[in-house]
């Protein structure tokens, strides 16, 4: 099954614990990008990347990290999590940029 | 850079009643407009897109869109909808020769028997 998957789906922290969330995807598309989702803001755009070892930063990238070793995979880094990074987040992919993204199931985070 | 504006934070509407959720969006170029729709406690899914062509786009589920570009706007109508239809809506844009999907606000639509 085409799909996008992220890892964990909910995950309760505290300040200064680092943590990955992963994001994997299994239809050879070569863009992926993270999003967080915020009660009336919408989705905004964290880090995206265009192909392997492509990447860079989408509107609200303060405090993450990303990296794109392999195709299927994009890791999201926060080194030192914050409170204000509670939220929910979304991995998605798209064959390319201009293209339909399919989206993971979203990953919710607290960070106390 | 582009931007998308959804003016409506909630729409309520009874069952079996039509519907239009309103998109405006502003760019300096040729845009590529999209609707996405987020159920209860899940991710976003693709209803329609817009990429060129005929202005009036159907989506699955019903929906269809019409792409406006002397007004700017894409909004996304049904003329009947269900129980089920309750959800978030998502309008987003991205520019020819831009690399970033821009999303609105979002629209909760809220059907009531």
């Amino acid at each position: 099954e085409a799909q996008v998957t992220q890892n964990p789906r909910y995950l309760i922290t505290v300040t200064g614990k680092k943590l990955t969330v992963t994001c994997s995807q299994n239809m050879n598309h070569e863009y992926m990008s993270w999003y967080r989702q915020d009660p009336g803001l919408g989705l905004r755009q964290i880090y995206y990347s265009m192909n392997v070892e492509v990447t860079d930063k989408g509107d609200v990238p303060e405090g993450y990290k990303v990296s794109r070793k392999e195709k299927r995979n994009f890791p999201l880094i926060l080194e030192s999590p914050s409170p204000n990074q509670t939220s929910l987040y979304f991995c998605a992919s798209s064959l390319k940029h201009q293209e339909t993204q399919y989206f993971g199931p979203g990953t919710r985070l607290l960070v106390l | 850079a582009q931007s998308v504006t959804q003016l409506d934070s909630q729409v309520p509407v009874f069952e079996e009643a039509p519907v239009e959720l309103r998109c405006n969006y502003s760019s300096s170029v040729s845009v590529y407009l999209f609707w996405y729709v987020q159920y209860p406690n899940q991710g976003l899914q693709l209803l329609l897109k817009y990429l060129s062509g005929s202005t009036l786009v159907k989506g699955i589920n019903g929906f269809e869109a019409e792409f406006n570009k002397s007004q700017t706007s894409f909004h996304l109508r049904k003329p009947s909808v269900h129980i089920s239809d309750t959800a978030e809506y998502f309008c987003a844009v991205i520019g020819t020769g831009f690399q970033k999907l821009v999303f609105g606000t979002g629209t909760r639509l809220l059907v009531s028997p």
